[in-house]
């Protein structure tokens, strides 16, 4: 079974700072999915980032970008130019690719992201 | 707006009574999910429906149902709330894989949640 491992529960960036969060994960599957959901306090979780294990490039999607190394099994999310929208709870997710008809998603247990002034 | 939608957003039910939590969704998605999610845990998916056919995860406790009498909606019915089941229970949507290129992702789309008190 794949396990998914946040090891930050909580971090603090100030205002137009970047800050990274920290995902690693153990899987014995050579192709699958890893993703960033962000989950705003009452809010629904939207998905942040996503990058598939099969391309090298590291994503990235305005401000967000991440940091993925297959071979330490490392995934980790860099937000640059943080604003006080971005504070929220940071999940990190895998997905195999080989889940059937069904987006099976494993995650890590949070770490909540603080913006400061 | 297309959206996944949960009602009610908090429930108190009391230890032993039956509650049951409601999904609907405008995606006309294939399949919905079911997370668990217990305060400072990750979510942790009960089961899933592709269309009608229902997936049960190994560990989910019989105590926990659903039903999906249309695309639209999917139920969670518990029958017999114990302190430990209070938590925050989300609901997701995506597309299924059948017809769809290998490599599609297959986004989850998430509901704002059920938060449940038992008292």
């Amino acid at each position: 079974a794949q396990t998914v491992t946040q090891s930050q529960p909580e971090m603090s960036v100030q205002e137009a700072e970047t800050v990274t969060l920290s995902c690693t994960y153990d899987t014995s599957e050579s192709d699958y999915y890893l993703f960033w959901y962000k989950q705003p306090p009452s809010r629904q979780m939207i998905l942040v980032i996503r990058q598939e294990a099969y391309k090298q490039q590291n994503a990235t999607e305005n401000r967000f970008s991440v940091n993925f190394q297959k071979a330490a099994k490392s995934f980790s999310l860099k937000i640059s130019d943080s604003q006080l929208g971005d504070a929220a709870m940071y999940f990190c997710a895998y997905r195999s690719s080989y889940t059937g008809t069904a987006s099976k998603l494993t995650f890590g247990t949070g770490t909540r992201l603080q913006v400061t002034l | 707006d297309a959206m996944v939608i949960q009602n009610p957003r908090y429930q108190v039910t009391q230890f032993g009574k039956p509650v049951t939590l409601s999904c609907s969704q405008t995606l006309n998605h294939n399949v919905m999910y079911w997370y668990q999610q217990k305060s400072s845990q990750a979510p942790k998916l009960l089961f899933h429906y592709y269309d009608k056919d229902f997936n049960n995860e190994a560990d989910t406790p019989d105590n926990f149902q659903s039903r999906r009498p249309n695309t639209s909606f999917c139920f969670l019915d518990i029958r017999s709330p114990g302190l430990g089941d209070a938590a925050m229970y989300l609901c997701a949507t995506s597309r299924g894989m059948s017809g769809v290129s290998e490599k599609n992702y297959n986004e989850q789309f998430f509901g704002p949640g059920t938060r449940l008190t038992v008292l």
